[in-house]
């Protein structure tokens, strides 16, 4: 069964706002997590990753928290850009069961200008 | 700057048919990946391959799927009578270390099964 999903399949923001693509996960043996980009007709792309012992992380322009209370993840970027319009995907890997990651299903983020 | 390519972009092919699906990892990794997204559907994993062997796989990598390392460069995935329910984007993908990390994705190859 499905042990990743997102809150909405789709988030329409304006250029500049900040955007917020939640993921909830059901497996609390889950130990990393990742989040990827995919513009059509290519593949996933790396944004950023967080391991369980942590609750945030920053890189550039993006955020991911991580509730393990609530098994909630969340993407953050900040000042959205028209080239951020893409599908976004979390991921979730449980370590002592190997490297595959498991996906959610995605959210499309739209940036009008 | 270094990426996974994969070969051939699109590939139509009759049900029963045999299909190769070609991939050239980053040259200096060591771990290689599978996955597959139906068309509006997460991506879903396959298999992972390392030290000429299969790691991993998945519920879905069947009898029907297999896969390979003939020579330095080369990964592929072959699908030995296709199905219907086979029409997906295969995604590639490579990881220079262990772990599930931040894999590197091919662009993919559309498969479509008539």
């Amino acid at each position: 069964g499905e042990s990743v999903g997102l809150h909405l399949p789709t988030l329409s923001v304006q250029e500049g706002d900040n955007s917020i693509i939640n993921c909830a996960y059901s497996n609390s043996a889950s130990d990393y997590f990742i989040w990827y980009k995919q513009e059509s007709g290519k593949g996933p792309q790396f944004i950023i990753d967080i391991r369980s012992n942590m609750d945030k992380r920053q890189g550039q322009r993006v955020t991911v928290l991580l509730n393990k209370t609530v098994k909630h993840l969340s993407l953050q970027i900040a000042a959205t850009q028209p080239g951020d319009s893409a599908v976004y995907f979390c991921a979730e890997n449980i370590s002592q069961a190997g490297t595959a990651l498991i996906f959610g299903k995605g959210t499309t983020l739209s940036v009008s200008s | 700057e270094p990426e996974v390519t994969q070969t051939p972009s699109h590939q139509v092919t009759q049900m029963g048919q045999e299909v190769i699906l070609r991939c050239v990892p980053i040259s200096n990794h060591l771990y290689f990946y599978w996955y597959r997204q139906i068309l509006g559907q997460k991506v879903e994993f396959l298999v992972s391959f390392y030290n000429n062997e299969i790691s991993e796989k998945s519920e879905i990598f069947d009898d029907q799927f297999s896969v390979e390392r003939p020579d330095g460069s080369n990964f592929t995935l072959k699908i030995r009578s296709t199905k219907l329910e086979d029409s997906a984007m295969y995604f590639c993908a490579s990881n220079p270390k262990e772990g599930p990390g931040e894999l590197f994705f091919g662009e993919g190859s559309r498969l479509t099964v008539l």
